[in-house]
Parts: structure tokens; C-alpha cells; sequence
């Protein structure tokens, strides 16, 4: 089974600061999902990268995928408090199934 | 507006019962699928199904069974064989499966069992 090890584990940032989340997988990366929890809720899809090198953009959150690393990276620019919950990135090279990261808390203090 | 619901929000039941939580979407999606979600441990899968009346065991699917009759309904039965019930389900639906489609969620039950 795939497995996706997301760094930090926590995340403490003060208002307008920048950050990075970064998942790593355990297997060769084919494309990768990133959403977003806040707690006690579902997930909201965030971006999809599927090609090595490829980089999205929205709103204020850049996602970048690295095949060759086979590790993604999500960056917050200018971090709001609406910015705060759990950042989860997944991925499915099997066909089937799908994997989730840990997850990274996020807190942003106003 | 299309989405999926998971009902009821909050669950509580008695060791020993079996408990059926509920998931439906009006998304037309073809795949269907429950996770688990403890602290510390992320998203594990339960079952998934692909198509209606077919479901496929994931990752956890011990002590728990679904059903497949509709292609908008999916439940899931915790069963008194789940020796660690306690959690927060998820359900999520996609087009088909595969690394091209994401996944959407709905907003999950949260089941106590004591």
C-alpha cells in the first residue's frame, strides 16, 4: 500500500506569515490531491496536480508536485485565519484505492 | 444543489449494537466510498463500490458491511464485531475511480459508542 508522510504534523503561524505543507510518498507519485477539514467536517477539495513539475494555483495557496522527489508541496502566502484547519493530500497509484496523508493542523493567530 | 449527505450528524450507541449510518448524493457518481478517521491516523478505508450492487473490502473493512442497491445511496453498518467503533466516518463519491477523479465528501457522523 502507498504511503504519505505530511511534514509538519502541526502548524502554528502568525497572520499575514508564509508557510509550506509537505507530503512525501513511499511510491512513485502519478498525481496528487490536496483538501482541506476543518474539524468535525468533510473535506473540501483544494487542487489536483497530475504532471511532475506541475504547479497550481488559488487564491492565496500554491500546490507544486515533485515526481522525482515524489513529494508534493502546498504554500500559503500572506496567511489568514480563514486559512486555519487540517491540510490532508492523497493519492491513488493503484486504480482502486485511494491514500491519505496524516493530515497537518493549521492555526493561524490573528 | 448537488452534494453529499451523511446522516445524522452525531451517533450514540450502546456496545453490542449494530448501528447503520446513512450516505446519499445527487452527484450521478458512479463510485461510492467510507473512510474512517481517528486522531493522529488520518483517513482509512473502509469499502468502496464502483458501481451499483458491486463493493470492494479496503483497508479496514473488518466488523463492518455496506450495501450497494442504489447508485445514490451507500450505507454503512458498523456491526458489534467492530471492537473499536468510535470514530468519524466519512463518505465521498467520484465520477468513476482512479488517480483522475477527486473525491467529494460529505460532512461526515461522528459515532460514540459506550
Amino acid at each position: 500500500s502507498q504511503e504519505l508522510e505530511q511534514s509538519p504534523q502541526s502548524l502554528i503561524v502568525q497572520e499575514g506569515k508564509n508557510l509550506t505543507i509537505n507530503c512525501t510518498s513511499s511510491k512513485t507519485l502519478y498525481g496528487l490531491y490536496w483538501y482541506k477539514q476543518k474539524y468535525g467536517e468533510g473535506l473540501i477539495f483544494l487542487m489536483m496536480l497530475q504532471k511532475g513539475g506541475e504547479e497550481k494555483s488559488h487564491e492565496k495557496i500554491t500546490a507544486k508536485l515533485d515526481e522525482k522527489k515524489q513529494q508534493s508541496s502546498l504554500h500559503i502566502t500572506a496567511s489568514q485565519p480563514s486559512h486555519a484547519g487540517i491540510y490532508l493530500c492523497g493519492a491513488d497509484n493503484t486504480g482502486n484505492q485511494f491514500y491519505f496523508g496524516t493530515g497537518t493542523s493549521l492555526t493561524v493567530i490573528p | 444543489d448537488g452534494g453529499i449527505t451523511q446522516s445524522p450528524k452525531y451517533l450514540f450507541r450502546k456496545e453490542g449494537q449494530n448501528v447503520t449510518l446513512s450516505c446519499e448524493q445527487n452527484l450521478n457518481h458512479d463510485a461510492m466510498y467510507w473512510y474512517r478517521q481517528d486522531p493522529g491516523q488520518g483517513l482509512r478505508l473502509i469499502y468502496y463500490s464502483q458501481i451499483v450492487n458491486d463493493f470492494q473490502k479496503g483497508d479496514i473493512a473488518e466488523g463492518y458491511s455496506v450495501s450497494r442497491e442504489k447508485k445514490e445511496s451507500f450505507p454503512l453498518t458498523v456491526t458489534s464485531a467492530q471492537k473499536n467503533p468510535t470514530a468519524f466516518y466519512l463518505c465521498a463519491s467520484s465520477i468513476g475511480t482512479g488517480r483522475h477523479y477527486e473525491q467529494y465528501f460529505g460532512p461526515g457522523t461522528r459515532l460514540t459508542v459506550t
